[in-house]
Formats: C-alpha cells, structure tokens, sequence
C-alpha cells in the first residue's frame, strides 16, 4: 500500500523555540490533513489543504501543501508547553474514494 | 453536540472471545471508519462506510466485521479475539462533499490475553 514518510519521528524542543516537520508520499495528493494527538485521545483535525502551493494558518501552526504535490509542511511557531503530542500527517489521493493514508506520526516534547 | 463517541473505553478478553465495539456520530456525517493504532505504525484502515447501507473493506481486515445500524452508528465485531489484535481502535466520521476532514472519536483501548 502507499506510505507516507515523517520527519523528524520524535523532536525535543525548548519552550518558545519554532518547529518544523514534514510529510512525504510516494505517490501525488490531492489532499493534505494534518491531525495532533494527546495521550489516551483520539486525533484532532489542525489544518486541512486542497490545493498545490497553499498555505494555511490556524493560530500558530502554519502548513503547505507542497508543489510537487507529494509533500507537505507543518510548523508551528513560538512553542508552547501544551503543544506536546504526536503530529500525524493524512493524505488523500484521487481513486481512493473518501480513504486516507496516514503517517507514522511525529513525537514532539517541549522542555521549559 | 458531541461529535463522535465509541464505547466502551477499555476491554480486556481472552483469546477467542468476541465482542462488539460501539461508535455513533452526532455531526449528520454520511461516511464512517473504523481505524487501528499500534505503536509505530499509525493509523490503519480496518472497514468503512461510504453511507448508510454500504461497507468495504479497508488496509487490515482480517478478523473484523462491522455493521453500518443506521446514519449515526457504525459497530466493529471481533468474532474471535486474537493477541495480534491488542491495539487502539478509533472510529471517525466525514461529512459529504469535497471535504476529506475526518472527524475522530476518543478511542477503545483494546488488549487480547
């Protein structure tokens, strides 16, 4: 099946610092999704992308949907101590009906 | 309103016991999943239902079966429980359209003895 490679898999940050992590595919995408989760939660929808070159903000996350359409990006800026859990990156490409291909999922720690 | 909701939170069986996992939405959504988690793998598609009648068969469904009740609920059955079935077991749900978000319930935190 298709897979979808994340970077970092796990990331120790300073409060305050600026993260970045990123989704690739083997495949092209015609749809972005970027989920976090918290222990023992189920995931929760951040930011969703549609189109090649879009960026899109929600609050203090920032994610693009990259041009070649087999990535995409998600930073998140002047982090936060709340901002710990796994990042999940979700594609969705064109045959696969309403199914989405998810990553392995980035680990992020915040240190005070 | 509140969202999506699985029952129940944590079960623990022994090896070829059955059981039945419980979702139901509240958003109206047309398509329902039901996913597993392992550590290190991510999220894997078990069944879905694009709408109400209808269900197909995802990544990993071997040992599974679901039933789509009605429009709200969307039920995962395990005939006989096995160890390789130790997992986190989340049900989501979409709303029609172009939009491919996925909604996701809290979780069955699931462990096979």
């Amino acid at each position: 099946g298709q897979q979808l490679n994340q970077s970092p898999q796990s990331m120790f940050i300073q409060e305050g610092e600026d993260v970045s992590m990123n989704c690739t595919s083997s495949s092209i995408f015609n749809t972005w999704l970027w989920y976090k989760q918290d222990p023992g939660e189920g995931p929760v929808l951040l930011i969703a992308l549609y189109k090649a070159g879009e960026l899109t903000s929600n609050g203090r996350l920032t994610a693009q949907f990259g041009i070649t359409r087999k990535d995409s990006f998600l930073n998140i800026s002047a982090s936060i101590p709340s901002d710990v859990g796994i990042y999940f990156c979700a594609g969705r490409n064109t045959g696969t009906a309403s199914k989405l291909t998810f990553g392995t999922g980035t680990r992020l720690q915040v240190t005070l | 309103n509140a969202g999506v909701t699985q029952t129940p939170k944590f079960q623990v069986l022994k090896t070829g016991q059955s059981m039945t996992l419980q979702c139901a939405q509240d958003m109206n959504h047309n398509s329902m999943y039901w996913y597993r988690q392992d550590p290190g793998m991510g999220l894997r598609l078990i069944y879905y239902s694009a709408s109400e009648g209808t269900t197909d068969k995802g990544e990993v469904p071997n040992g599974y079966n679901v039933s789509r009740l009605n429009k709200r609920e969307f039920s995962l059955r395990l005939e006989s429980a096995a160890p390789s079935q130790t997992s986190v077991y989340f049900c989501a749900s979409r709303r029609v359209g172009d939009s491919y978000e996925q909604y996701f319930g809290p979780g069955t935190r699931l462990t096979v003895t």
